[in-house]
């Protein structure tokens, strides 16, 4: 079946904890992408992968950091999380740029950060 | 002013009924153009691709207008399982840039 799969699904954590998220897919994607969601804000890019090792900012990079060492994962790492960061985070990844190929979502993490 | 706006209603329907909303975009470079639908806490899953000659999918009608830069979703004898998150979608040009709107949420009532 394919699919997107992202850890944890919740996350309650202290600021300044360092954290990680992971995410894999196993369609043989080359771009993956981290949003975050927050109410009356619509998704939010925060980082993207075009391939492997080929990363690059969104719209909201500060405060994350990603990786791109094999091409089914993409972790999303929170060095030193802080309460602005407590939001709603999807993955998802899509097979080839310019055609009509939907992106397809992990089930989100929902991160609390205190 | 947002690049992608919806109303985030929400919209109150009866079941049945025919529903239609609206989502406008700035940029008149914009090359491709999607609804998504999402449930409550549940990530976000195509509904259908808009297309300039206007797209169909059984009870639902997703229509585009570049002149007025906007793009619409019609929902016809509508069900209460339409009840969600309906989230419009452009993207820039031909890489995988896609810019998100906030969505309109619809309920639809018994």
């Amino acid at each position: 079946e394919a699919q997107v799969t992202q850890n944890p699904r919740y996350l309650i954590t202290v600021t300044g904890k360092k954290l990680t998220v992971t995410c894999s897919q196993n369609m043989n994607h080359e771009y993956m992408s981290w949003y975050r969601q927050d109410p009356g804000l619509g998704l939010r890019q925060i980082y993207y992968s075009m391939n492997v090792e080929v990363t690059d900012k969104g719209d909201v990079p500060e405060g994350y950091k990603v990786s791109r060492k094999e091409k089914r994962n993409f972790p999303l790492i929170l060095e030193s999380p802080s309460p602005n960061q407590t939001s709603l985070y999807f993955c998802a990844s899509q097979g080839r740029a310019g055609e009509e190929d939907t992106q397809y979502f992990g089930p989100g993490t929902r991160l609390t950060v205190l | 002013r947002k690049e992608v706006e919806q109303d985030p209603g929400p919209f109150n329907v009866p079941e049945g009924a025919t529903v239609a909303f609206n989502c406008t975009y700035s940029n008149s470079a914009s090359q491709s153009f999607f609804w998504y639908r999402q449930d409550c806490r549940k990530e976000p899953k195509l509904l259908m691709s808009v297309y300039s000659s206007g797209n169909e999918d059984g009870r639902f009608t997703a229509q585009l207008n570049r002149a007025s830069q906007y793009i619409s979703l019609l929902i016809r004898d509508s069900k209460l399982s339409d009840s969600a998150t309906y989230l419009c979608v452009v993207n820039l040009d031909s890489n995988y840039q896609l810019i998100w709107g906030a969505g309109t949420k619809l309920i639809i009532k018994p």
